[in-house]
């Protein structure tokens, strides 16, 4: 059984414009959400973390929103730009001692 | 400072055979995890270490295992490789059990 649910699979959005996207999950007892960026060739790195008492937290453009009544978060970029073009990982950890990935999403801004 | 270091690069053995791979944390951190990634999947978690000792496994069969050094590196072992083994193989390293982990570039390991 898949934890965590990631859509869309791929998603093109032209420079300037936001890029969404969503994570579901399934076990309430995940108590810290992740979002990774990785490029080909190299391995995933930390983008932005939350936890489930927070509705939302923000990075510089990126934001994380979640909302723990529908086990859903979400990741978005504001004023995406062709940097960005990445694969896109959510994950859930419960106690640090389980960690589960999403399938990724696939961005590519176009300039 | 240098990242987390994973060797080799890239493998290829034939079904059968046995794979080690070797990871080297960040100068520093306690903790290592392993993961399998298949091409255009996310990361399964396999297991984690720390401070020398398991203190996690995925869903994985027994032909995978891990050891943690005294110095913190790892190794992670594979008896019996089948052709569904083929992947990318990720090791992160944390200062903490509980801290941001930080990947290293991946071992491409190949089963023909």
């Amino acid at each position: 059984q898949q934890q965590v649910k990631q859509s869309p699979q791929s998603l093109i959005v032209q420079k300037g414009g936001i890029s969404i996207i969503n994570c579901a999950y399934e076990n309430t007892a995940f108590d810290y959400f992740p979002w990774y960026q990785q490029f080909p060739g190299k391995g995933p790195a930390l983008l932005i973390a939350i936890r489930p008492d927070v509705s939302e937290k923000k990075e510089g453009r990126f934001t994380i929103s979640f909302n723990k009544s529908a086990k859903q978060f979400s990741l978005h970029i504001m004023d995406s730009q062709p940097g960005d073009s990445a694969t896109y990982f959510c994950a859930a950890y419960r106690n640090f001692n389980k960690f589960y990935f999403g399938s990724g999403t696939k961005l590519n801004v176009k300039p | 400072d240098a990242g987390v270091t994973q060797s080799p690069t890239h493998l290829i053995k034939t079904r059968g055979q046995h794979v080690t791979l070797r990871c080297s944390p960040i100068s520093g951190h306690k903790s290592v995890s392993w993961y399998q990634q298949v091409l255009g999947q996310g990361p399964q978690f396999i297991f984690q270490y720390y401070e020398k000792e398991e203190r996690g496994r995925g869903n994985f069969p027994d032909r995978f295992s891990a050891r943690q050094f005294p110095n913190y590196s790892s190794e992670l072992n594979v008896n019996a490789l089948l052709l569904g083994d083929s992947a990318l193989y990720l090791c992160a390293s944390s200062y903490g059990q509980g801290d941001e982990q930080f990947f290293g570039p991946g071992t491409r390991l190949t089963v023909l």
